[in-house]
């Protein structure tokens, strides 16, 4: 059964400083991938997703992310934070399962931005 | 551009009561989801249903049922509500098998 796990719980950096939160999933076959993030209160919004291709996706808000099958991994990355980054972020693996797409979550990594 | 709405954003229950929490989508996708959000625990399938007229189970379902009503509507019922149901309910809809999730802003339901 597919699984994701992401190792940091929370994570605090200063503004301006670059981010990497670490993803690793198991999943059988070519998954696909995504990152969500989650302010306080709100629903989830969609960073960015892979399906195949190049494996560095760019996604919104000035967020990246690389695909590395030999790790298993999908980290995601910024390279200068601000304060609105402040949320908690959700890896997630897909798979296709009687027609509709099954995410897997992650358990999240809240991200705290010192000033 | 509503997206995918929830209601209610808030519910208090009290055990062994029961509730239904609506879920509509205007995005003409044929899949939908029920999740259910606890601290630590990322976010868990309840129930899905890949298209209209289907329903399936996830990884949580025991003490739910869903309805897929129609194409738009999604409605998860708990019918006798237990405080181990406390938890944040997120609906979600995808367009097909591949598709990323649109989610709904969520219902805080506690049950004392």
């Amino acid at each position: 059964a597919q699984s994701v796990t992401q190792p940091d719980i929370h994570i605090t950096v200063s503004e301006g400083a670059s981010l990497e939160l670490r993803c690793n999933y198991s999943y059988g076959a070519t998954p696909y991938l995504f990152w969500y993030v989650q302010s306080p209160g709100q629903g989830l919004q969609l960073l960015l997703k892979y399906f195949s291709g190049d494996t560095l996706v760019q996604g919104i808000k000035g967020f990246e992310a690389e695909f590395k099958r030999s790790q298993s991994s999908f980290n995601l990355r910024k390279p200068s934070v601000h304060w609105s980054d402040a949320a908690e972020y959700f890896c997630a693996v897909g798979a296709s399962l009687g027609g509709a797409q099954k995410l897997v979550f992650g358990q999240g990594t809240r991200l705290t931005i010192n000033p | 551009n509503a997206g995918v709405t929830q209601t209610p954003k808030f519910q208090v229950l009290k055990t062994g009561q029961s509730m239904t929490l609506q879920c509509a989508q205007d995005m003409n996708h044929n899949s939908m989801y029920w999740y259910r959000q606890d601290p630590g625990m990322g976010l868990r399938l309840i129930y899905y249903s890949a298209s209209e007229g289907t329903t399936d189970k996830g990884e949580v379902p025991n003490g739910y049922n869903v309805s897929r009503l129609n194409k738009r509507e999604f409605s998860l019922r708990l019918e006798s509500a237990a405080p181990s149901q406390t938890s944040v309910y997120f609906c979600a809809s995808s367009l097909n098998g591949g598709g990323p999730y649109t989610f709904g802003s969520g219902t805080r339901l506690t049950v004392v």
